[in-house]
């Protein structure tokens, strides 16, 4: 089955300490990118990938930190959270073609207090 | 700088149609997809526009005019089942970047 898997779904951590969060597709897709949505906000992008060892900034990278070491596997990596990043995260992968559909994974749940 | 504008809500019976606008002020626009979000779940693919015209998949349509830097979709033959938001996304930047619409609210009433 096709799907874009993230781990973990629910996270509760405190300020500063440095957190991952795993994304990984099974689909060989060459881009793969992460959003954050928050109410009233939309999704916002934070990196995308076009592939192995290609990232980028979206609209909101500050704060976060992404690699692609391998095609399958696109993690987020928060330094040193803060209250302002508690938000739903979402990780989405598609191949090449701009108009291809993006798959999206389940979302994870970060809260930062 | 890059904006989209899309309905915060729309309500509508079962079995009409109904119609979400979406207009963007984008440069190095590539194109318009659209996607479904159910409560608590993942945002779905529904339809992409890249170039200027209609798009039909089953019960759902996608139109785009990029003179117009406008884009709908239509959902026919409502469903309660379509009660859900409803994000329009611009691609720019050669496709590689993507921004979205704060989303539109979709009731369904029996």
């Amino acid at each position: 089955e096709a799907q874009v898997t993230q781990n973990p779904r629910y996270l509760i951590t405190v300020t500063g300490k440095k957190l991952t969060v795993t994304c990984s597709q099974n689909m060989n897709h060459e881009y793969m990118s992460w959003y954050r949505q928050d109410p009233g906000l939309g999704l916002r992008q934070i990196y995308y990938s076009m592939n192995v060892e290609v990232t980028d900034k979206g609209d909101v990278p500050e704060g976060y930190k992404v690699s692609r070491k391998e095609k399958r596997n696109f993690p987020l990596i928060l330094e040193s959270p803060s209250p302002n990043q508690t938000s739903l995260y979402f990780c989405a992968s598609r191949s090449r073609g701009g108009g291809t559909e993006a798959f999206f994974g389940q979302g994870t749940r970060l809260t930062v207090v | 700088g890059q904006s989209l504008e899309q309905p915060s809500e729309v309500t509508a019976v079962e079995g009409a149609i109904v119609q979400i606008n979406c207009t963007y002020q984008t440069s190095g626009f590539y194109g318009l997809s659209w996607y479904q979000q159910h409560d608590g779940g993942a945002p779905t693919f529904l339809s992409y526009n890249g170039l200027d015209g209609l798009e039909e998949t089953g019960r759902f349509s996608s139109f785009l005019s990029r003179s117009d830097s406008y884009g709908y979709l239509l959902l026919q033959e409502l469903q309660m089942k379509d009660s859900a938001s409803y994000f329009c996304a611009v691609l720019y930047q050669g496709g590689f970047k993507t921004i979205f619409g704060a989303g539109t609210r979709l009731f369904v009433k029996a």
